[in-house]
């Protein structure tokens, strides 16, 4: 099994550009989490899936923040436009109902200048 | 206010010692308690998880609970230096690793 897939693994980008994070994750897990982590804030959850349906979304900052996931197997955070209070690392997430372990992908620097 | 506290340390223990790391959570329904390790640079990962008053031990670590004072510990014996990183303890409401609240962790070295 390779894991949750994340890519890409650091993104620089200006601010005002437009940012897509993506994520592939394990095949079987139905929950599907992004989460953003900052030395300030810590892990902080933005949105989970369930099923590929948004379940809660209550953690996702503002609207420049959208999260989609068209099928069991890819999700995206796109962030439109960046600010450089967006830099952080953006980890994805997944488990299987059942199993508490929740796997963790290798996360996205994102640095916005 | 947070709603899962932790020491940010850093903790230094000398290796071969017992490491002792503390949680505590404000929301009273929570039922799910997770200590999760992360190395520098990498993703965090599941060390233990405990759902019942009391202690619950796997190798080298133990997990301990006490809902009433809404206090999580986790303690790992015969520390080494590669227990050194970040340990974060998580809460969730639901009996499942759904909708956690992470702690801003406890950074712990082990000096040899």
């Amino acid at each position: 099994d390779a894991g949750v897939i994340q890519s890409p693994r650091h993104e620089v980008t200006e601010m005002g550009q437009e940012v897509t994070l993506r994520c592939k994750p394990i095949s079987g897990h139905d929950y599907l989490f992004w989460y953003r982590q900052t030395m300030m804030r810590g892990l902080e959850l933005l949105i989970y899936f369930n099923n590929n349906v948004p379940i809660d979304d209550s953690g996702m900052p503002e609207d420049r923040f959208s999260a989609k996931m068209p099928n069991a197997s890819f999700s995206t955070l796109k962030i439109q436009p960046s600010e450089p209070r967006d830099s952080a690392v953006y980890f994805c997430a997944s488990y299987r109902q059942g199993n508490e372990k929740l796997f963790f992908g290798s996360g996205t620097q994102l640095s916005v200048l | 206010q947070k709603e899962v506290e932790q020491n940010s340390g850093p903790l230094s223990v000398p290796e071969g010692a017992i490491a002792s790391l503390n949680c505590t959570y404000s929301d009273r329904g929570s039922q799910s308690f997770f200590w999760y390790r992360q190395y520098s640079g990498k993703s965090p990962e599941l060390i233990m998880f405990i759902y019942s008053n009391g202690d619950k031990e796997d190798g080298r670590f133990t997990a301990q609970l006490n809902k009433a004072s809404q206090y999580v510990s986790l303690l790992i014996r015969d520390s080494q230096p590669s227990d050194s990183a970040t340990y974060l303890c998580a809460v969730t409401p639901s009996g499942s690793a759904r909708q956690l609240t992470f702690g801003s962790g406890t950074q712990l070295t082990v000096l040899p």
